[in-house]
């Protein structure tokens, strides 16, 4: 049972337009969520996070939206760079002292130039 | 130069003997995770613990085994009884709660069994 799901496996996209990664989650005890950020053969890089509390976080060309209600989280790139190219994992944590993170799939983006 | 070290970067291991993964953070975290990742799927947690001397189950944690007898350290061993351990796996730490939530991490280690 996936409680985090990204249902694109890919994404092309064209250099300078905008890139948006969805992110759906099953469980409504998640209470923090994370964008994170991978190469090939490298670890996850940390990109943004959105509590519950807010329905939006920015950071330079990076958004997170976040809707409770439909229980979907999505990060925009505006504008998108070919260095965007990464697969990208969408987390989320729940309430407790534990909070292990629960990832997505992944959704594989390419910048085109 | 403060970070998550993992090693070996690459570990290759005949069938039948346990490997043990290093992973070495200095950030002062408190909570440290092992994660796998097969190919074409997201991060499964191993194990995860957030104090020394205690260590919890993840997913899936069969066949695999840890300890945490130093803060900075959280070595895993993948031991004969692991069915399909070729993957990539990752070690995180993250500082405890409320301190915060976001979790980093190492550079991860492929491990191959020949």
């Amino acid at each position: 049972d996936q409680q985090v799901k990204q249902n694109s496996p890919s994404l092309s996209v064209q250099e300078g337009r905008i890139s948006i990664l969805n992110c759906d989650y099953t469980n409504s005890m998640f209470d923090y969520f994370l964008w994170y950020k991978k190469y090939p053969a490298e670890g996850p890089t940390f990109l943004i996070s959105i509590s519950s509390i807010k329905d939006k976080n920015e950071d330079g060309r990076f958004t997170v939206f976040l809707n409770k209600s439909a229980k979907h989280l999505s990060l925009h790139i505006v504008p998108s760079q070919p260095g965007d190219s990464a697969v990208y994992f969408c987390a989320a944590s729940g309430s407790g002292s534990a909070r292990q993170l629960t990832f997505g799939s992944g959704t594989q983006l390419t910048v085109l130039p | 130069d403060g970070g998550i070290t993992q090693s070996p970067k690459y570990l290759f291991r005949k069938e039948g003997q346990n490997v043990t993964l290093s992973c070495e953070q200095n950030l002062n975290h408190d909570a440290m995770y092992w994660y796998r990742q097969d190919p074409g799927q997201g991060l499964r947690l191993i194990y995860y613990s957030q104090i020394v001397n205690d260590f919890q189950k993840g997913d899936i944690a069969e066949g695999y085994s840890v300890s945490r007898e130093k803060k900075e350290s959280f070595p895993l061993t993948v031991t004969s009884a692991q069915k399909n351990p070729t993957a990539f796996y990752l070690c995180a730490s993250r500082p405890q709660w409320p301190s915060g939530n976001t979790i980093y991490f190492g550079e991860g280690s492929w491990l191959t069994v020949v």
